[in-house]
């Protein structure tokens, strides 16, 4: 199984600073990573895949890049409703696996 | 609308069944992919099983494998888990997510529903 380690744990930030996540993986997932946010009592959204690629109606704020097993997660200025948890995701390699996730707190 | 609707969760004692449900509206479920995520109170995300279009290929977690089985009905743009011998860490919002090909090679959760809570408890 690849295990995905994001970091920070935590992040806090005030709105219009840069945010930047790591994730890292256990051995290579290529370029099959994905990124997703969650809000309080909604489910994940798809925000970027095959590491740098946003999705269909993704604010350039966000972005991404990396392969292999490091990836970073960029939110260049951040909104308030950035404020979330994010979490990476591989499609590598069976079983998929999800990083345990960054909660980016308003500081 | 292109949605994505769970139902069926509730209380069941561990050692219990549970089966449920999906259903797509706005979009051909036959033409995708489906899978089941799942998300334990207070924690992250975790993968749950999947399945082909056709139903001929599922694939498992190994923390639910010889419990849980994955099935869909295409006919009715239905998706379904069927849960048994459940466990206090089956309890969880399980979210049914659709599967799609973005870039070659780069298959990616693209729609979620809303999800639905199991909760495992005597």
């Amino acid at each position: 199984e690849i295990v995905l380690t994001q970091s920070p744990a935590t992040l806090s930030l005030s709105p219009g600073e840069r945010a930047t996540l790591s994730c890292r993986a256990s051995r290579s997932v290529a370029s099959y990573l994905a990124w997703y946010q969650q809000k309080p009592g909604q489910a994940p959204r798809l925000l970027i895949y095959d590491a740098s690629n946003r999705a269909t109606g993704i604010p350039a704020r966000f972005s991404g890049s990396g392969s292999g097993t490091d990836f970073t997660f960029t939110i260049s200025s951040l909104e308030p409703e950035d404020f979330a948890v994010y979490y990476c995701l591989q499609r590598s390699d069976w079983p998929i696996t999800f990083g345990q996730g960054t909660r980016l707190d308003i500081k | 609308e292109v949605q994505l609707v769970e139902s069926g969760g509730g209380l069941v004692q561990p050692g219990g069944s549970l089966r449920v449900s999906c259903a797509a509206s706005g979009f051909a479920l036959s033409t995708y992919w489906m899978n089941w995520v799942r998300q334990a109170p207070g924690k992250g995300l975790e993968w749950v099983a999947n399945i082909k279009p056709d139903g001929s290929e599922k694939h498992y977690v190994d923390s639910v494998k010889g419990r849980f089985t994955i099935s869909r009905d295409n006919a009715k743009n239905s998706l379904f888990l069927q849960m048994n011998s459940l466990r206090a860490e089956d309890t969880a919002v399980y979210y049914c997510a659709r599967d799609d090909q973005l870039a070659p090679g780069g298959w990616y959760f693209d729609l979620w529903g809303r999800g639905t809570l199991v909760t495992v408890s005597s």
